[in-house]
C-alpha cells in the first residue's frame, strides 16, 4: 500500500545537525512533490519545506530558511531533511507528506512521524 | 505572507449535531484550501482539497465550501469517530500555511 516512513529523529544538542529520511513505497515517488510538516508538543501543524517531483524546486518556511535543506533521491524513493544549527524551538514531530496531485491540492498521504528533541 | 485563522478554537458538540468550522485567510487564495482531521498521537488525514472536493474514502457527512478569504468545513451529523482537531491549510505561491486548529470535543 501507499506508505511513507520517516526515520532519523532523536535527541540533539542546540547548534548541532540532524538528517531525517522519509522512505516511500506503493506509488511512483518520482511523480510527486513531497512536504515536511512539523508539530511541536501540544501545538498545531507547521509547514516546514517542500520539494518538487524532480527535486529542481525547493520551498522553505521562513523559520527554517538557511538552516534546513530538503532533498530527494528518486532512485532510492527517499526524501531527506538536513537540519543544521538546530534550536530548542525546532523540537517537534516531523512528518513527511505526499502532494495529492500537485501543489495546492493538499497532502494525501502522511508518514507516522519522527520525533526531534533539541536539548542540552 | 498569508495568515490563517480558524473559529472557534474549541467546539463542544454531541453525536448527531451539525458542526461548522470557519477558516479565514488574510488575503484571497482562490480555492486552494485543504482541511485535515487529526487525532491525538496520529498523523493528519486529508478530508477536503480545493476547498470543496471530498477526498476519496472520506464520509459524505464532511463537506467544504468557500472561496477567496472565507471557508467552512461542515460535518452534517457528528459521529463518535469525528471528535478530533481540524486544521485548514492554504497554498499561495509555493508557501503553505496551516490554521491554528479547531478542537471538537464531546459536550
Amino acid at each position: 500500500q501507499v506508505q511513507l516512513v520517516e526515520s532519523g529523529g532523536g535527541v540533539v544538542q542546540p547548534g548541532r545537525s540532524l538528517r531525517l529520511s522519509c522512505a516511500a513505497s506503493g506509488f511512483s515517488f518520482s511523480n510527486y512533490g513531497i512536504h515536511w510538516v512539523r508539530q511541536a508538543p501540544g501545538q498545531g501543524l507547521e509547514w516546514v519545506a517542500a520539494i518538487s517531483y524532480d527535486g529542481n524546486n525547493k520551498y522553505y518556511a521562513d523559520s527554517v530558511k538557511g538552516r534546513f535543506t530538503i532533498s530527494r533521491d528518486n532512485s532510492k524513493n527517499t526524501l531527506y531533511l538536513q537540519m543544521n544549527s538546530l534550536r530548542a524551538d525546532d523540537t517537534a514531530v516531523y512528518y513527511c507528506a505526499k502532494v495529492r496531485y500537485t501543489f495546492g491540492y493538499g497532502m494525501d498521504v502522511w508518514g507516522q512521524g519522527t520525533t526531534v528533541t533539541v536539548s542540552s | 505572507d498569508i495568515q490563517m485563522t480558524q473559529s472557534p478554537s474549541t467546539l463542544s458538540a454531541s453525536v448527531g449535531d451539525r458542526v461548522t468550522i470557519t477558516c479565514r485567510a488574510s488575503q484571497s487564495i482562490g480555492n486552494l484550501l485543504a482541511w485535515y482531521q487529526q487525532k491525538p498521537g496520529k498523523a493528519p488525514k486529508l478530508l477536503i482539497y480545493k476547498a470543496s472536493s471530498l477526498e476519496s474514502g472520506v464520509p459524505s457527512r464532511f463537506s467544504g465550501s468557500g472561496s477567496g478569504t472565507e471557508f467552512t468545513l461542515t460535518v452534517s451529523s457528528l459521529q463518535p469517530d469525528d471528535f478530533a482537531t481540524y486544521y485548514c491549510q492554504q497554498y499561495d505561491g509555493y508557501l503553505f500555511t496551516f490554521g491554528p486548529g479547531t478542537k471538537v470535543d464531546i459536550k
